[in-house]
């Protein structure tokens, strides 16, 4: 079974300018996370799907940043326009959520944005 | 708002030692989850705790969650230079809807 799908693993901009970061998740996971990684730092939640639905989007910096997830399955990160401090790895996780268990995360390999 | 606290930041042990990483939590935990990430990877997931005093094991790894429901820690016998890399504990609140807050993580060192 694939596990959960991010591209692109590396992207370099340059400030103002738009960025987009892409996230499949495992099959059949209703919901979808995306964090930022800061170096040396933990995960940071900045968005949450319960599967087309943002449930939790309180941290997402909605001036800059916007996140999408139309038909409940894979979703876009788009950041317009970057600042230097964006850059950051951008984590995806997915999970079959069910409130009564919360269950495990499954994490994508990330995209590591460098922001110049 | 809830806050995860871990310590220490880094530990250095020799192949063979035992390794300690806390966590803490600002407010009372519904449950919390261990995750370890290799340098250059991303979190993988190790276990989740629920209940208070609740201790599992795996292997050479012990994990406890404190009477209080505040703080957890894991716990490495003998550690191996395959432990490397960082463990995060990501507590999650009561009565919040279900979203982890992530300590910011142990760095383990093993030298051979």
């Amino acid at each position: 079974e694939a596990g959960v799908v991010q591209s692109p693993r590396y992207k370099i901009i340059e400030k103002k300018q738009p960025v987009a970061f892409w996230c499949n998740p495992i099959s059949g996971h209703n919901t979808l996370y995306w964090y930022r990684q800061n170096l040396g730092q933990g995960p940071e939640l900045l968005i949450r799907y319960e599967n087309e639905e943002a449930v939790d989007d309180s941290q997402l910096p909605k001036d800059r940043f916007s996140a999408e997830r139309l038909k409940g399955v894979d979703s876009t990160l788009k950041i317009q326009p970057a600042e230097l401090g964006d850059s950051a790895v951008y984590l995806c996780a997915s999970s079959s959520f069910d409130r009564s268990a919360y269950n495990e995360q499954f994490f994508g390999p990330g995209t590591r944005l460098t922001v110049l | 708002g809830q806050q995860v606290m871990q310590i220490p930041q880094y530990q250095h042990v020799q192949e063979g030692e035992d390794f300690t990483t806390y966590c803490n939590s600002s407010t009372t935990l519904s449950n919390i989850q261990w995750y370890k990430q290799r340098p250059g990877g991303h979190p993988v997931f190790l276990i989740q705790l629920v209940k208070s005093g609740e201790v599992k094991k795996q292997k050479r790894l012990t994990f406890q969650f404190g009477e209080a429901k505040k703080n957890s820690s894991l716990h490495i016998t003998a550690t191996q230079t395959t432990d490397v890399g960082t463990y995060f504990c990501a507590g999650r609140g009561s009565g919040n809807t279900g979203k982890l807050i992530f300590g910011q993580g142990t760095t383990l060192q093993v030298k051979p």
